[in-house]
């Protein structure tokens, strides 16, 4: 039973770099894809953005190319880096496998980063 | 604003049935993406409920439903359960602005 959960700093300040790894477990990272969703206070779900093992990634366009999204199959984890951030980007960030048939099972628990000064 | 439309809110007694819509567009759930429903409890993992319009994971209960028609989808619980109260999404693909998946609103299940 493949189970994921995040990790990282719970607050970042304006205008830096949020940075969180997933950590993959009960199975390998070197199959299917792997994703990163976010939640924002009193809002939906947004997808952020997805990466194959191989290393290739797409993003949401609505970051405006301030997202990436790494992975290291050595440690069985995947990794998210949001750049330029603002108060918009306070988040609970969860982590996911994510089917080629695009739904996301299972996902982590969710870690939330709170962007302030 | 989220690309698909869920009710804010839903609520029954137990026992009863509910349905939970999800309202799209020609881009997405009327383009023939399939539609996938996440059942979701605040501070624990969102959890995949149905996938590929109807189809339940092994685990879940078959008082749990789904189907699509047109440019929307529906989630129907029956036989209502106090354990049922929890957040409820819906999410597709949409092939406009490069294609992505996008997720409903959500709607929050009150079991009274």
């Amino acid at each position: 039973q493949v189970q994921l959960q995040e990790s990282g700093p719970g607050l970042v300040k304006p205008s830096e770099t949020l940075s969180l790894t997933c950590t993959v477990s009960g199975g390998s990272i070197s199959i299917y894809y792997w994703s990163w969703i976010r939640q924002s206070p009193g809002k939906g779900l947004e997808w952020i953005g997805y990466i194959y093992y191989s290393g290739s990634a797409k993003y949401n366009p609505s970051l405006k190319s301030r997202g990436t999204i790494s992975v290291d199959t050595s440690k069985n984890q995947f990794s998210l880096k949001l750049s330029s951030v603002t108060a918009a980007d306070t988040a609970v960030y969860y982590c996911a496998k994510y089917s080629s048939r695009n739904w996301f099972d299972p996902w982590g628990q969710g870690t939330l980063v709170t962007v302030s000064s | 604003q989220s690309v698909l439309t869920q009710p804010p809110s839903v609520s029954g007694a137990p026992g009863q049935r509910v349905t939970i819509s999800c309202t799209g567009s020609s881009s997405n759930i009327g383009a023939g993406y399939d539609v996938h429903w996440y059942q979701h409890l605040p501070g624990t993992a969102p959890k995949l409920l149905i996938y590929g319009n109807t189809n339940r994971p092994s685990g879940v209960p078959d008082r749990f439903s789904g189907s699509k028609s047109g440019t929307s989808a529906s989630l129907a619980i029956s036989g209502l359960q106090a354990e049922d109260e929890a957040d409820y999404y819906c999410q597709s693909f949409d092939n406009s602005l490069s294609g992505w998946g996008v997720f409903g609103g959500g709607t929050k299940l009150t079991v009274l």
